[in-house]
């Protein structure tokens, strides 16, 4: 199929780790990218491929993925990680770009 | 640093067109891709189109939902990108975004983003 889903809504506890996961056939043949967006801003790059972290992002934010389901793992949350978080990966032609409906992030 | 800077949105009527700028520094443009992505009020992303640098064969793809009213090109001499945009119609409406990506063939991880400008269309 051609589209990304992810969950809505996921709250973690500050400083407990929450793993985000997004679904998709693309995924079993590329990898995802990882975008967090707070209220107001532009989106971020966390996280993208197999293993890159563009610089100044905390390592506390890694990805993995697996057949198809790509997951984002925040390792001890903090206050300023509450944000939207969109995936996005190639469709399964590999000519188009897809983006997740996106999850919202709460720390409590 | 990788810097991206969009301009030229603001408000337009149905039917009219607009053209976006995404001017570009902290990195040699010409050796790189760019997409596009927009965000309607309160909604999610949606890219919308991709530019790849000459050396890739200068390929460019778009969404379906934009194909044959929207239009990307590039300025390397200027290190600036543009987005075209003709028919626009109010669900153009949002902010636009446009991204380093790091595909050559065709869209794939980006590792930049501009801080977008925002397009209404309205009458």
């Amino acid at each position: 199929s051609s589209e990304l889903t992810q969950d809505p809504a996921v709250s973690v506890a500050l400083g407990q780790t929450v793993t985000i996961t997004c679904q998709g056939d693309s995924l079993k043949k590329y990898y995802a990218g990882w975008h967090q967006q707070k209220p107001g801003q532009a989106p971020v790059v966390v996280f993208y491929g197999k293993d890159n972290r563009p610089s100044g992002i905390p390592e506390r934010f890694s990805g993995f993925g697996s057949g198809p389901t790509a997951s984002l793992t925040i390792t001890g949350a903090q206050a300023e990680d509450e944000a939207d978080y969109y995936c996005s990966s190639r469709d399964t032609t590999g000519n188009l770009l897809l983006f997740g409906g996106g999850t919202r992030l709460t720390v409590l | 640093e990788v810097h991206l800077v969009e301009s030229g949105g603001g408000f337009v009527l149905p039917g009219r067109s607009l053209r976006l700028s995404c001017t570009t520094s902290g990195f040699t443009f010409r050796d790189h891709s760019l997409s596009w992505v927009r965000q309607a009020p309160g909604k999610g992303l949606e890219w919308i189109g991709f530019i790849t640098n000459k050396a890739s064969g200068g390929t460019i793809t778009y969404a379906a939902s934009v194909k044959g009213r929207f239009f990307l090109s590039r300025d390397d001499s200027k290190s600036i990108a543009y987005l075209q945009m003709n028919s626009l119609q109010p669900e153009d409406t949002g902010v636009y975004y446009c991204a380093r990506d790091l595909g050559t063939a065709g869209p794939y991880y980006f590792d930049g983003w501009g801080q977008g400008t925002r397009v209404t269309v309205s009458s």
